[in-house]
């Protein structure tokens, strides 16, 4: 059951550019994760909000948690070309065992 | 190193010849399951198992099967592949619990003619 509908679907754009990625549903989640999945490898976590509203930082990169913890959002400032890579978001139900994943951004980040 | 291993990683095989896919790791974690991730519909569970004899169905498990005889291993058995089955295969692994923080492995390529 897809229940988180991630945009844009495809991004590219060059070095230096920031950019939002968007992961948004009707359902709330306990917490949210992202992933960060790089050519013929498997997803690798980034990061898990737990709480309404709150912020993450790692780095060039900043999650947000909804409050209503139904949406998420990803930023990254000032792209570099190893950010290339197909980000996921996936959410934790609040009863239930199973990961809902995103179909996922592919970001391609140019020189 | 805290690990998932897959084996094998690529895989060219023909409609009907029953194979496995094996899966281990190394973490102690009592959760494992099995994705397919297909263009446009994204990361699918097949089937999941929160512990030793305990396994149950994902979204997409219809032509798959598992076991879970030890603790580290999972393997995924396609008793009769066909070629919709063509896909890249993950398995993963994480803590019972409220963490959902998964750990993925390398992903196998399946490719059934």
């Amino acid at each position: 059951t897809q229940l988180l509908e991630q945009s844009p679907q495809f991004l590219s754009i060059q070095e230096g550019e920031n950019l939002t990625v968007y992961c948004n549903s009707s359902s709330v989640f306990s917490s949210l994760q992202w992933y960060r999945q790089e050519p013929g490898e498997g997803p690798v976590l980034l990061v898990t909000v737990v709480t309404g509203g709150e912020v993450k930082k790692l780095k060039r990169l900043t999650f947000q948690f909804g409050d209503a913890r139904k949406d998420s959002s990803l930023h990254i400032t000032a792209a570099q070309p190893g950010d290339t890579g197909l980000y996921l978001c996936a959410g934790a139900p609040n009863s239930g065992y199973a990961l809902n994943f995103g179909k996922g951004t592919s970001l391609l980040v140019t020189p | 190193e805290a690990q998932v291993t897959q084996n094998p990683r690529y895989l060219i095989t023909v409609t009907g010849k029953k194979l496995t896919v094996t899966c281990s790791q190394n973490m102690n974690h009592e959760y494992m399951s099995w994705y397919r991730q297909d263009p446009g519909l994204g990361l699918r569970q097949i089937y999941y198992s929160m512990n030793v004899e305990v396994t149950d169905k994902g979204d997409v498990p219809e032509g798959y099967k598992v076991s879970r005889k030890e603790k580290r291993n999972f393997p995924l058995i396609l008793e009769s592949p066909s070629p919709n089955q063509t896909s890249l295969y993950f398995c993963a692994s994480r803590v019972m619990g409220s963490s959902y923080e998964q750990y993925f492995g390398p992903g196998t390529r399946l490719t059934v003619t």
